[in-house]
């Protein structure tokens, strides 16, 4: 089956920095890429997606590009600020049509 | 409703007890997930209904879990005989498409299960 391996576990960046998180993904198959945000002691909400017919993707502060070929995707965060701070969680879709996700990457933006 | 609810927010039960976790989706949603989130971790997969038909349930650890959907609306994750490394948070996400363009998840604030 799908396996996403997602980094760093933690990441801390001061406030008006870019942060940057890197997933890779094993299956080849998988078109479909969400990012989603949970904060503590809440529901992950989805805040950006792409698919595999595309290279990048952005909306305001936020980006996500994708490379089939090396199966990897990176979420994109320029200046960051503490309502930032949070876990983000990649995943992947594939045939299956349940997402496998990746292990979540705490944020901390440091004012 | 407005989102997608989960009841009991949370539930201690102790080592043996049967529990049963309910997901109203948001109405009209086809697909409905379950995922198991461990402390510090990922949602990990459960299992898939598309409508009432439960189309995939590779997810689920062991043939302690169960879940059922028999009206195509309201879900319930029944773990019996429940054991300390069912200790998670049991995420319920739903959406309007099904198949290869599920899309969007949306998720319910989750419950909290703690096996003493």
């Amino acid at each position: 089956g799908e396996n996403v391996e997602q980094h760093p576990s933690t990441l801390s960046v001061q406030e008006g920095d870019s942060a940057v998180i890197k997933c890779t993904y094993s299956d080849s198959a998988s078109n479909y890429f969400p990012w989603y945000k949970q904060e503590l002691g809440k529901r992950p909400q989805l805040i950006i997606d792409i698919r595999s017919n595309v290279g990048e993707k952005k909306d305001q502060r936020i980006a996500v590009t994708l490379n089939k070929t090396a199966k990897h995707f990176s979420l994109h965060i320029t200046e960051t600020q503490p309502e930032d701070s949070a876990v983000y969680f990649c995943a992947a879709l594939t045939g299956r049509r349940a997402l496998t996700f990746g292990s979540g990457t705490r944020l901390q933006v440091q004012p | 409703g407005a989102g997608v609810s989960q009841s009991p927010r949370y539930k201690v039960a102790k080592r043996g007890q049967d529990v049963a976790l309910r997901c109203d989706p948001i109405s009209g949603h086809v697909s409905l997930f379950w995922y198991q989130q461990a402390l510090g971790q990922g949602p990990e997969f459960l299992t898939y209904f598309q409508n009432e038909a439960q189309l995939d349930k590779s997810g689920l650890p062991s043939d302690r879990f169960f879940a059922e959907r028999p009206e195509g609306s309201v879900s319930t994750l029944k773990i019996q005989r429940t054991q300390q490394e069912d200790s998670a948070v049991y995420l319920c996400a739903s959406s309007p498409y099904s198949g290869a363009n599920t899309g969007e998840l949306f998720f319910g604030e989750g419950s909290r299960l703690t096996v003493l």
